[in-house]
């Protein structure tokens, strides 16, 4: 069966100190990557994805980036955190024409 | 573009009581419909899901039915529970790889 793997799972980080983010996928071959973002109180947004290697799509311009190394991992960076990238991140997993499985989550304070 | 528009909450509703929340779309083709929860700090779930009009999905006790004719897909529950406190997302998905997300719909159920 495929699972998807995120972690942390929590993150306090000071203003201006780098980010990574990982997210592994298991199971399930070429898969189409995602990261989203969760402000509190708000929907979802979707920052990057990707469906292949070294393939990024991103949606909106911003403080962070994102990188696919390998078929089933997908990593979020940033190399100078803000305090406006305080929330809760998830990546998630699908492929065409199936429902997206998401991770656990990474809720991410910068203070 | 595509869109979904959920109702506004928080909604809150005693144990027992009849939920329905609103979802309508926008599309110019034959989308897939879902409906993602997602309980206090976790990640969203797949709740339930329907891939062509008159589809009915349904799981844990809830529903929901894809009417193309008012272009709708609301989520319903005879009698809801404390547990099914969380915050709820209405999504469609085109023919490609990309889910259109509503903003959420916080659900509070009290004893």
């Amino acid at each position: 069966s495929q699972t998807i793997h995120q972690w942390p799972a929590t993150l306090v980080q000071p203003v201006g100190s780098p980010l990574s983010l990982e997210c592994t996928v298991e199971g399930t071959s070429n898969p189409n990557l995602y990261w989203y973002r969760q402000a509190a109180g708000r929907g979802l947004q979707l920052l990057f994805y990707s469906v292949g290697i070294g393939q990024i799509s991103s949606e909106v311009p911003q403080n962070l980036s994102a990188s696919r190394p390998q078929d089933r991992q997908f990593i979020l960076s940033s190399k100078k955190l803000l305090l406006s990238d305080s929330g809760f991140y998830l990546c998630a997993w699908s492929l065409a024409r199936v429902e997206f499985t998401f991770g656990s989550g990474t809720r991410l304070t910068v203070v | 573009g595509d869109s979904v528009t959920q109702m506004e909450g928080p909604v809150t509703l005693s144990e027992e009581a009849f939920l329905t929340i609103n979802c309508t779309y926008t599309a110019t083709g034959y989308p897939s419909l879902f409906w993602y929860v997602q309980y206090p700090g976790e990640g969203l779930q797949l709740l339930l899901k329907a891939t062509k009009a008159d589809d009915k999905g349904s799981n844990k006790g809830f529903e929901a039915t894809y009417r193309k004719e008012t272009t709708s897909f609301h989520l319903e529950k005879g009698s809801v529970q404390v547990s099914d406190s969380a915050v709820y997302f209405c999504a469609l998905r085109e023919s490609n790889y990309q889910l259109i997300w509503g903003a959420g719909t916080k659900l509070i159920i009290k004893p």
